[in-house]
């Protein structure tokens, strides 16, 4: 049972323009949500988070937006750099240390 | 650098050898965590210690498979009787504290069991 899901598992973007990486989750009790990048040979790097009494979280070019409703949050990335092009993982916990992740969105960034 | 490191970053096992996989955790990083992570897949939890004790091993996916962390500082996975299903890349990462705190990831070690 896939508690974290990323339905996308690549995307391609043209530099300069938005990124949206989507990610769903099953489980109504995460309450804190991450975004890692990865690139090949190297471990996953902390992107950004957000906490279920937020609803955005923005850090530069970079954007969550979470929706509890739906159980749905969204990653931006505006504007998209070459250096991006990455596999991100959306990752999720109920107030302990065991995250769940989804199976990535491999994005790739056209120059 | 001050980052996770781990080693070796490719082992090579014949079905049935052992194998052991190292991780340098963050010089005063209290939590280590392992994660398994298949092809196509994210990572995925198997154990917990907080300094050398191992508080959750739920995610372990079989009795062949230990992790030690007996000074609180480095940890070694260890894979008895290795299967082909073991084949994954091993993710170590550690954090200050268990809960709220970013978990840092080293580079992994890609297990290949033929």
């Amino acid at each position: 049972d896939q508690q974290v899901k990323q339905n996308s598992p690549s995307l391609s973007v043209q530099e300069g323009r938005i990124s949206i990486l989507n990610c769903d989750y099953t489980n109504s009790m995460f309450d804190y949500f991450l975004w890692y990048k990865k690139y090949p040979a190297e471990g996953p790097t902390f992107l950004i988070s957000i906490s279920s009494i937020k609803d955005k979280n923005e850090d530069g070019r970079f954007t969550v937006f979470l929706n509890k409703s739906a159980k749905h949050l969204s990653l931006h990335i505006v504007p998209s750099q070459p250096g991006d092009s990455a596999v991100y993982f959306c990752a999720a916990t109920s107030g302990t240390y065991k995250y769940i992740f989804g199976t990535g969105t491999r994005l790739k960034v056209l120059a | 650098g001050a980052g996770v490191s781990q080693s070796p970053r490719y082992k090579v096992a014949k079905r049935g050898q052992d194998v052991a996989l190292r991780c340098d955790p963050i010089s005063g990083h209290v939590s280590l965590f392992w994660y398994q992570q298949a092809l196509g897949q994210g990572p995925e939890f198997l154990t917990y210690f907080q300094n050398e004790a191992q508080l959750d091993k739920s995610g372990l996916p079989s009795d062949r498979f230990f992790a030690e962390r007996p000074e609180g500082s480095v940890s070694t996975l260890k894979i008895q009787r290795t299967q082909q299903e073991d084949s994954a890349v091993y993710l170590c990462a550690s954090s200050l504290e268990g809960v709220g705190n970013e978990q840092f990831f080293g580079p992994g070690t890609r297990l290949t069991v033929l």
